[in-house]
């Protein structure tokens, strides 16, 4: 399996609801990404974990809360978010734990909040 | 701040006619990697070329890089409609450091 899965496809949410985004690969890569997106801009990372330890969290508002189950699973929670977070929201592994890696992305999820 | 910056924002090319676009970035990078992502896509890695490296082919794929002028190239021969697509260039300097990607390239294939 050389791919990275995302699940929903699409979301929407209001804004005092609770979502989960999913990311999952079985590559055996042991760092994996969160970046979100907006329309014709590039990627921004949001958080890196690395040997499923949190490694790198770039300054993200506390509404997203990332966790990293096992190796193979990442998740997204999502709480009280504001309509500018709505974005592709895209997750990426790479196969060590150094980011300088090339990196698989999934197709990512449309998160619209409204 | 090291971001690559994407030269020009928006070709546009007739089929079969080659398609160069071109990154610059501010500090010394351990490796610059070139994606492609199609309209509201995941991004799909491109090619790798570390800072020793000058230039690396891939298909129809050729970059270049020059750390000299902090710049890189990717030419795409023979384009097809099927490159339509935004190219991001994205610098790594470090192992515990982000890819930073630059801007971005709007590639547009006209059959």
């Amino acid at each position: 399996d050389t791919e990275v899965t995302q699940t929903p496809k699409h979301l929407v949410m209001g804004m005092t609801n609770k979502k989960s985004l999913k990311c999952e690969q079985h590559m055996g890569h042991r760092a994996m990404y969160w970046y979100k997106q907006k329309a014709k801009k590039p990627p921004e990372l949001m958080f890196v974990y690395s040997y499923e330890k949190l490694s790198i969290n770039e300054s993200v508002p506390s509404r997203f809360s990332p966790e990293c189950p096992n190796s193979s699973l990442l998740n997204l929670h999502l709480h009280a978010l504001q309509p500018e977070d709505s974005a592709l929201y895209l997750c990426a592994s790479s196969p060590t734990g150094v980011t300088y890696n090339e990196q698989f992305f999934g197709p990512g999820t449309r998160l619209t909040v409204l | 701040s090291q971001q690559g910056e994407e030269d020009p924002q928006a070709l546009s090319i007739q089929e079969g006619e080659n398609a160069t676009m071109n990154c610059s970035y501010k500090t010394s990078i351990n490796n610059l990697q070139w994606y492609r992502q199609n309209s509201g896509r995941g991004l799909v890695h491109l090619i790798l070329i570390r800072s020793n490296e000058r230039e690396k082919h891939s298909g129809r794929l050729r970059v270049t890089l020059d750390t000299s002028k902090k710049s890189s190239s990717l030419l795409i021969t023979a384009s097809r409609a099927a490159d339509t697509a935004s190219y991001f260039c994205a610098t790594a300097v470090s192992g515990n450091t982000p890819l930073v990607f630059g801007k971005g390239t709007r590639l547009s294939v006209i059959a």
